[in-house]
């Protein structure tokens, strides 16, 4: 079946630094690929999505690739903020099926 | 403000109760999902609706029921609590399939 795979956190980066998180994926068909952020004691907030393969989604500074090749959406932010601190879930959805998500990578961004 | 509520946030139960798990949203959206959160396994789908009197399965369905009788709900029920179904629940909802979601805040669910 359809999977997500994400690397294993916890990430500690100080501020300002590079982020990558990677995220690989296993699907039949064209998925399309999210990225959901989740702050300590809420619910997930979609936070970029792309529906093709090349394309790239953007927000808040933080960009995914769709890379059919690699099948790959990494996401990555050029310099990150204390705010950023959160746990992110990469996540694909296929024909009709629901959204299937990884295991989701805890970021903490210290000053 | 559309919105999606889940209710309570917080829920302590026994062994065996019957737990209902309330959602709510008023996106008008037709599909809508139920996953529970575990350290290590991050979400799982448990059950899900493509419209009223729809219902499906999902990963962890095993001890756990939903209905599906109007639009804007789909209550989660725990048949008989265990303590393997402490975890986070989360509610969400979307408009049509292959579109992102939009999530509850979510249920803190502890059996003891």
């Amino acid at each position: 079946g359809d999977s997500v795979t994400q690397m294993e956190g916890p990430v500690t980066l100080s501020e300002e630094a590079f982020l990558t998180i990677n995220c690989t994926y296993t699907a039949t068909g064209y998925p399309s690929l999210f990225w959901y952020v989740q702050y300590p004691g809420e619910g997930l907030q979609l936070l970029l999505k792309a529906t093709k393969a090349d394309d790239k989604g953007s927000n808040k500074g933080f960009e995914a690739t769709y890379r059919k090749e690699t099948t790959s959406f990494h996401l990555e932010k050029g310099s990150v903020q204390v705010s950023d601190s959160a746990v992110y879930f990469c996540a694909l959805l296929s024909g009709n099926t629901p959204l299937v998500f990884g295991k989701g990578t805890r970021l903490s961004v210290i000053a | 403000d559309a919105e999606i509520t889940q209710s309570p946030r917080h829920k302590i139960t026994e062994t065996g109760r019957q737990v209902t798990l309330a959602c709510h949203q008023t996106w008008n959206h037709n599909n809508m999902f139920w996953y529970r959160q575990d350290l290590g396994h991050g979400l799982r789908l448990i059950h899900y609706s493509y419209g009223v009197q729809d219902t499906n399965k999902g990963e962890v369905s095993d001890g756990y029921s939903v209905s599906r009788s109007n639009t804007e709900d789909l209550p989660l029920t725990l048949e008989s609590a265990a303590s393997s179904q402490t975890s986070v629940y989360f509610c969400a909802s979307s408009d049509r399939v292959g579109y992102g979601y939009t999530f509850g805040s979510g249920t803190r669910l502890t059996v003891v």
